[in-house]
């Protein structure tokens, strides 16, 4: 199972908005409702942002949205701020039923 | 508040078994809302999906380790273990543990709401 591709980085000024993009296949992104977003601040534990393409867990910025269409998947980040500054990481379950994870982007806050 | 720490060796010499133990901690190990995963990060790179456990012992398997991995629970202990065999220096990592909450009905590999801290393995020659 390859790894999903996301733009190695992004970049925005502060209360701008940015959004990451997560490519796979219909075997996964494309075939399921089931992805996921992680934020990772350099030497610190991942964070989940989105799970199930739109939802927000319990104190999670709103600034923080995801959406899907055909095989790719979005994370927006609006309003964006110098905490946001991180890598992220989507995932999504597969039809081989196991997870995969994108290759990782890097938010620079300008 | 729910707590996962990972225990084992930092150091696994190359074609031995690496052996970690996460403890959970601060809840229960055997709902039925939550599998229990482990995750690995090698130095500089990206995140990696091992393989998952219910408290009943099903597992899932990612499909480039399963030949290497073996995922156990221990609910009395309020425990999860991951074996993974033949290690080479490709095995080096930062290797987390963690809750998959389930969001749903559905059954999927659910996402990682709460995790452990993680502890670095190196694989020497």
């Amino acid at each position: 199972q390859s790894a999903l591709t996301q733009p190695a980085s992004v970049s925005g000024s502060p209360g701008q908005s940015i959004t990451i993009s997560c490519t796979g296949t219909s075997s996964d992104v494309g075939g399921y409702n089931y992805v996921s977003w992680y934020q990772q601040h350099p030497g610190k534990v991942p964070k989940l942002m989105i799970y199930e393409v739109t939802n927000r867990p319990s104190g999670v910025s709103s600034r923080f949205s995801g959406s899907k269409s055909g095989n790719t998947a979005s994370l927006t980040i609006s309003g964006l701020q110098a905490e946001d500054e991180a890598d992220y990481y989507c995932s999504s379950y597969t039809s081989s039923s196991t997870l995969v994870f994108g290759t990782g982007t890097t938010v620079t806050v300008l | 508040q729910l707590q996962l720490q990972e225990s084992g060796p930092g150091l696994v010499k190359s074609s031995e078994t690496l052996s970690l133990t996460c403890t959970v901690s601060g809840g229960s190990i055997s709902s039925s809302s939550y599998y229990w995963g482990w995750i690995r990060q090698p130095p500089g790179k990206g995140l990696e999906w091992i393989g998952s456990i219910y408290y009943t012992g099903s597992t899932y398997y990612s499909t480039s380790l399963k030949s290497r991995v073996t995922i156990s629970v221990d609910t009395s202990k309020k425990q999860f273990s991951l074996k993974l065999t033949s290690v080479t220096a490709a095995d080096t990592a930062v290797y987390y543990c963690a809750r998959q909450r389930a969001y749903s009905s559905n059954l999927y590999i659910y996402p990682m709401d709460v995790w452990g801290q993680g502890t670095t393995v190196t694989v020497s020659s």
